[in-house]
């Protein structure tokens, strides 16, 4: 099982949709969460980072299930600007320096 | 510079060449990441550097792969006797220190390998 796991999609929405995606992590320890965006041919970029209790940025919401072992990233009113793959990323536990990222999702809103 | 930088931004060598990846972090960042990525795929966790030191290379593929770092700065990842898998982007982060659980890893454009 991998470490971190995401549905690679495509993910094909209309302008205005709200779309979730999920990620399963398999260490229990793990201690920080994060939703990274990444453009084609670009570097990685912090989208949000995911707290316990989950939040909230515009129109963008995560949500953490420790319980479950995994994190969800919600968008509402897609944009056409909001095509890109969406990395999950998951820091392990205290002590470990390494971030482990998803393989993606890749989402494209359509006009 | 404000940002991260890498170079070269694009590298073509022969299978059996030795390649030099450099990466500038962000001025004061103490942490370095190495990763890299491959078409189509996540980031692959390479090598860690703490200051001048790499307290985790578990992610190196094989002995072929050294990173080194000098001045809490500069980093540069050696890849001896290229192999056609090798081929992928190799990108650097810094974030600006290791000890907050929430710190954003700030990534470089990445250096494009390509082994013929």
């Amino acid at each position: 099982r991998k470490e971190v796991e995401q549905d690679p999609g495509p993910f094909n929405v209309p302008e205005g949709a709200t779309v979730a995606f999920n990620c399963t992590y398999s260490n229990s320890a793990s201690q920080s969460f994060f939703w990274y965006r990444q453009d084609c041919r670009k570097e990685p970029k912090l989208l949000m980072s995911v707290y316990s209790s989950g939040n909230e940025d515009g129109r963008f919401t995560a949500q953490l299930n420790r319980a479950s072992q995994y994190i969800s990233l919600l968008i509402r009113d897609s944009k056409l600007s909001d095509s890109a793959t969406y990395l999950c990323v998951v820091r392990g536990a205290s002590g470990t320096y390494k971030y482990i990222f998803g393989t993606g999702t890749r989402l494209k809103v359509l006009a | 510079g404000a940002g991260v930088s890498q170079s070269p931004s694009n590298k073509v060598t022969e299978k059996g060449k030795d390649v030099e990846l450099r990466c500038d972090p962000i001025s004061g960042h103490t942490a370095l990441y190495w990763y890299r990525q491959r078409l189509g795929q996540g980031l692959e966790f390479l090598i860690y550097f703490q200051g001048n030191s790499a307290p985790d290379k578990s992610g190196l593929p094989s002995d072929r792969f050294s990173a080194e770092r000098t001045g809490e700065s500069v980093s540069t990842l050696t890849i001896q006797r290229t192999q056609q898998e090798d081929s992928a982007v190799y990108l650097c982060a810094s974030p600006l220190a290791s000890g907050d659980r929430y710190n954003e890893q700030f990534f470089g454009p990445g250096t494009r390998l390509t082994v013929l």
